[in-house]
């Protein structure tokens, strides 16, 4: 079946470091891949998304690249804020899995000034 | 607003009553979706909605959960007789159509007593 493997959180930084998520899948043919985020008492909001292999999601510094050869997905930002303090979850859709979204464990980010 | 609503946002109740949770998804969207989010379950599907019929319910953990979705629109999930382990967040999203970016609510937290 279709499954996603998250790093394994808690991960704190401090503020302007370099942050990389890793996220790897399971899944045949070619699925959508996304990363949502979650702030403190918020539902998921969608970051960024990526279709097909090589393809690049960006959104709010974020940056993930679909690399089908290595099955991953992994979340990069050049220089964390205090305010991308959240928790991170990588995502996969398959249409012939009846449109559900599988999902990571997620990653709880904190940011220190 | 312009995103999915969901009421009430906190719900607290007896073991033994039954629930309903509401959704608003965003005006065109034709799918919808329900999750739950539970400590050490992570993000679960629970049902897919593309209109008014339900083509996928198979995440539904028991028949004491069911959920209807009338005029394209709203939708209603329903837990009769709630058990101490749907305690929970439920989320409910919405898309364009099947495969398309979900669109996430900000939950209804449910506790039961």
């Amino acid at each position: 079946g279709n499954s996603v493997t998250q790093m394994e959180g808690p991960v704190t930084l401090s503020e302007e470091a370099f942050l990389t998520i890793n996220c790897t899948y399971t899944a045949t043919g070619y699925p959508s891949l996304f990363w949502y985020v979650q702030y403190p008492g918020e539902g998921l909001q969608l970051l960024l998304k990526a279709t097909k292999a090589d393809d690049k999601g960006s959104n709010k510094g974020f940056e993930a690249t679909y690399r089908k050869e290595t099955t991953s997905f992994h979340l990069e930002k050049g220089s964390v804020q205090v305010s991308d303090s959240a928790v991170y979850f990588c995502a996969l859709l398959r249409e012939t899995s009846g449109s559900r979204l599988t999902f990571g464990e997620g990653t709880q980010l904190t940011v220190n000034p | 607003g312009a995103g999915v609503s969901q009421s009430p946002s906190n719900k607290v109740t007896e073991k033994g009553k039954d629930v309903e949770l509401r959704c608003d998804p965003i005006s065109g969207h034709t799918a919808l979706y329900w999750y739950r989010q539970s400590l050490g379950q992570g993000l679960e599907f629970l049902i897919y909605f593309q209109g008014n019929s339900a083509p996928d319910k198979s995440g539904l953990p028991s028949d004491r959960f069911s959920a209807e979705r009338t005029g394209g629109s709203v939708s209603t999930l329903t837990i009769q007789r709630t058990q101490q382990e749907d305690s929970a967040v439920y989320l409910c999203a919405s898309s364009l159509g099947h495969g398309q970016p979900q669109h996430f609510g900000d939950g209804t937290r449910l506790s039961i007593l």
